[in-house]
């Protein structure tokens, strides 16, 4: 069984710009969450989302945004990037959202985006 | 609100003695408790989950994790430490009131030497 797979790994970015992540979570997961990795701020969840809804947002400013299609894969944005964006980027997928949260979530390599 | 603390950033073990991390969290509800470890470069990998009953998880690569519900703590033990062992751990805590966000500790760099 395939994981969960994130593109790119890598992204170098301006500041400014804006960005595109990837997620394409295991089969048959309809789960998908992100979190972003830092060295000062550890691993703080960004969003979920759960049959193409969004179910649950983390505090993090509206430049950050996601979406899934009807194929669970799931993209997450941001826009006007800044140098404190530049992170480890970690998508996790799981069978269920809400219900069962006994589920453990499985990640993503992550995509690791640097800002310059 | 929820909350995992892992007060150690650190572990130092020599290799063939045992290891343990430590957690504690703070929820409202039932706590559903997780323990991942990440290799440098690389995502969070799944060791064991707490969900009910026993108090004692078993999980992979030989971990372990007591559930201690008076002291509200998860730590993670391993028996004998292998250099491989050496990463990333982190304690995550999921509750049905935050639905299915886990929110993990700051994380422990475990290093174990030859």
């Amino acid at each position: 069984k395939a994981g969960v797979t994130q593109t790119p790994r890598y992204l170098i970015k301006t500041r400014g710009q804006q960005v595109t992540l990837s997620c394409s979570p295991i089969s048959g997961h309809r789960s998908v969450s992100w979190y972003q990795q830092t060295p000062g701020q550890g691993l703080q969840f960004l969003f979920e989302y759960f049959s193409e809804t969004q179910r649950n947002k983390g505090n993090f400013p509206g430049r950050f945004s996601g979406r899934q299609f009807s194929n669970s894969r799931s993209e997450m944005n941001v826009s006007t990037l800044e140098l404190g964006d530049s992170a480890l980027y970690l998508c996790a997928s799981s069978l269920e959202a809400g219900v069962n949260l006994n589920t453990e979530a499985f990640f993503g390599q992550g995509t690791r985006l640097t800002v310059v | 609100a929820q909350s995992v603390a892992q007060p150690e950033d650190q572990v130092n073990v020599a290799e063939g003695n045992p290891l343990t991390v430590k957690c504690t969290y703070s929820v409202s509800g039932n706590p559903y408790l997780f323990w991942y470890v990440q290799y440098p470069n690389r995502g969070l990998q799944f060791l064991l989950k707490y969900i009910t009953g026993d108090n004692l998880v078993k999980g992979s690569y030989g971990f372990e994790a007591e559930f201690n519900k008076s002291q509200t703590s998860f730590h993670l033990k391993k028996p004998s430490a292998l250099v491989s062992d050496s990463a990333l751990y982190f304690c995550a805590v999921r509750d049905r009131a935050a639905g299915n966000k886990l929110t993990f500790g700051g994380g422990t760099r475990v290093l174990v030497k030859p």
